[in-house]
Parts: C-alpha cells; sequence; structure tokens
C-alpha cells in the first residue's frame, strides 16, 4: 500500500522566494497533519486537518505560511517569503478516525528545505 | 504545548550492548504515549502506543514501560544492532481530545559495530 507521499524531498532556495510543498495522504484518511523538524525543537506541529478544514494552526507563523487542503488526497504547505531560519525537514503524516483507540499517525519521508 | 524531555540526547553503545533511554511529560490529564523510531532520510516510524499505568510493549528487541502517576517511560534496547542507530522520539496526548502529537526532540542513537 502506498504511504504518505511527499514532494519535494529536496529543495534548495534564496531568501525571499516562494517554496510550496506538497502531500498526499493515504487513501481514506480523514487527518492530515504537516510537522516541521529542527534541531532546536525537534518535531513541531504546524497544523492539522481534519475532513480537510483546519483544526488546529496555532504553532504556523501565519505571516509567511499557509495551508491548504483543496480535496481528501491533496495538501499544500506554502511559505512566502522563505527565510534562512525556516531550513528544516517538513513531515507531512496522516490518520484515520484521529488518535483514539490507540491510533498512530503515519509520516511521510519528509521534504528537507534549505534557505539561503 | 506539552512540556515533553527525552534523555540522553544522544547516545553511542557498542554492537551488543543493551541500553535504554526516558522520556518525561506532564502526568495530568494523561491519555497515551506514543514512540517512534525516525532513520534519517526515511519516515518516522511508529513503534508503540501506550495508554495504562504499568503497561509494558515489546517489539523484538526493544519494549517500553510506562509511568502516568509520575509520568515517565523508558525505551530498552536489548542486544544493540547498528540496524538499531536513530533517533527516538516520544510524544505524549492528553485527555483533551485535541488529536495531535507533542514530540520530544527525541535521543538519537548510535551502535558502533
Amino acid at each position: 500500500d502506498a504511504g504518505v507521499i511527499q514532494s519535494p524531498r529536496h529543495e534548495v532556495t534564496e531568501m525571499g522566494q516562494e517554496v510550496t510543498l506538497r502531500c498526499k495522504p493515504i487513501s481514506g484518511h480523514d487527518y492530515l497533519f504537516w510537522y516541521r523538524q529542527t534541531m532546536m525543537q525537534g518535531l513541531e506541529l504546524l497544523v492539522y486537518f481534519n475532513n480537510k478544514a483546519v483544526m488546529d494552526d496555532s504553532g504556523m507563523p501565519k505571516d509567511r505560511f499557509s495551508a491548504k487542503m483543496p480535496n481528501a488526497s491533496f495538501s499544500t504547505l506554502k511559505i512566502q517569503p522563505s527565510e534562512p531560519r525556516d531550513s528544516a525537514v517538513y513531515f507531512c503524516a496522516s490518520t484515520l478516525r484521529g488518535l483514539g483507540s490507540g491510533n498512530t499517525i503515519y509520516f511521510g519521508e519528509g521534504s528537507w528545505l534549505t534557505v539561503v | 504545548i506539552l512540556n515533553v524531555e527525552q534523555s540522553p540526547q544522544s547516545l553511542h553503545v557498542q554492537e551488543g550492548d543493551s541500553t535504554n533511554f526516558t522520556c518525561s511529560f506532564p502526568s495530568s490529564n494523561f491519555y497515551a504515549l506514543h514512540w517512534y523510531r525516525w532513520e534519517t532520510a526515511k519516515s518516522p516510524e511508529a513503534l508503540f502506543v501506550m495508554t495504562l499505568n504499568g503497561d509494558e510493549k515489546k517489539k523484538g528487541r526493544i519494549s517500553a514501560t510506562l509511568n502516568t502517576k509520575e509520568g515517565y517511560s523508558y525505551l530498552y534496547i536489548k542486544g544493540s544492532q547498528p540496524e538499531d542507530s536513530a533517533t527516538y522520539l516520544c510524544a505524549p496526548r492528553r485527555q483533551t481530545g485535541a488529536n495531535n502529537l507533542f514530540f520530544g526532540t527525541g535521543t538519537r542513537l548510535t551502535v558502533i559495530p
């Protein structure tokens, strides 16, 4: 079965440029998460969706970040303008029916972003 | 946001050694604790989901225990192998009903052949 698919896997961009990260969750999963992994903060939650609706985006810097889920099988995370401090690994993850009853979340392989 | 602490931050062991590390979290409103294993350039992989005080889970040479009253969990690896080299992440979930996990910064394990 296909897991969570992310693209691009690696991106190097110049400061000020727009970056768009893409995610396809596991088919049928109704929750989608965007996490960011940095050396200092570890894995931090940026935003998550349930049935395409934003449930919590309190971890996302709203001045430059935006997240959308136009349909059940696709989500984007956009950074505009990008800054060097945005350099990190961005993970997308999904799960079915949330985290009750011992459910876990399934991660993609991450998008490695470097802003120079 | 939950204050989750993992120790040590990094660890080097010889192949064949057994090792363990700790995850500490607030004990109030506890619902579940998730353990993940992350090899660089791969997807973080779920190891265990633990919910009950005193719970013990095992997967091959890896096992974990949970103390919800004092707010900690131990992860043990018996007879470490080079393929166990990875970052081990824990993430508690509270009873608030929110469907998100707050991860610790992880313990990075390197097993030396």
